[in-house]
């Protein structure tokens, strides 16, 4: 069954603090990885995918296959990074349908 | 990109009632798709809005339930039909630019509360 995991439902670190959130998914083929976020008051938009290679405010995610995982990173964190995270997968390119892990809010401490 | 807008952006309704949430994109897509997110939940998808013909729907989620309608590439609705306080949720639109495109934008949500 295709599945994404994110065990933390709160993550909370100080400001300057490296930050990693974790995701495991469960998927037989190649996916293709997505982290989401969503700030306060704001609606859900991308914030990177794993075919980019990219770092986007600071974040970055590589995918592991050996261990099925998508963790997000940042090392130093910034107080306008709280915000919900949710990893995201797609089964395969020719596919819309997207899988949304249960999220994990992160909180930065001042 | 894409904007997405949500009519209503919440409503409580009585138990029994239905209720239709309307998603507006201010460009063409061909991909739309329709989220439920339950109080501590995570986006589940309900169906994908099909333009011109019925919806597809994913396991655990009937027309009955939740008529869909998309009457062209950018506007579709969504229904949650004979409601009870399990449908209490937020409604969530998306379109894509094509499929297999790499990136869903969201709408901002509709809020039901049902009593």
């Amino acid at each position: 069954a295709q599945r994404v995991t994110q065990p933390e439902k709160l993550l909370s670190v100080f400001k300057g603090a490296p930050v990693e959130l974790k995701c495991n998914y469960s998927y037989s083929g190649s996916p293709e990885l997505f982290w989401y976020v969503q700030y306060s008051r704001q609606r859900l938009q991308l914030l990177l995918r794993h075919i980019s290679r990219e770092s986007i405010k600071g974040f970055t995610a590589d995918l592991n296959k050996g261990e099925t995982s998508f963790h997000l990173k940042k090392p130093f964190a910034q107080e306008e990074d709280s915000a919900m995270y949710y990893c995201a997968l797609r089964p395969y390119s020719s596919a819309s349908k997207i899988i949304f892990g249960s999220g994990t809010r992160l909180s930065i401490r001042p | 990109s894409a904007v997405i807008s949500q009519k209503p952006s919440r409503d409580i309704c009585q138990r029994g009632t239905s209720l239709t949430i309307q998603c507006q994109v201010d460009s063409q897509v061909t991909m739309m798709f329709w989220y439920r997110q339950q109080p501590g939940q995570s986006l589940t998808l309900i169906a994908t809005a099909n333009q011109g013909s019925e919806a597809t729907y994913e396991s655990g989620f009937v027309i009955d339930k939740f008529p869909i309608s998309r009457p062209n590439l950018t506007f579709s609705t969504l229904t949650v039909s004979n409601m009870s306080p399990e449908d209490s949720s937020i409604y969530l639109c998306s379109g894509a630019p094509g499929q297999g495109a790499n990136e869903q934008f969201f709408g901002p949500g509709t809020r039901l509360t049902v009593l």
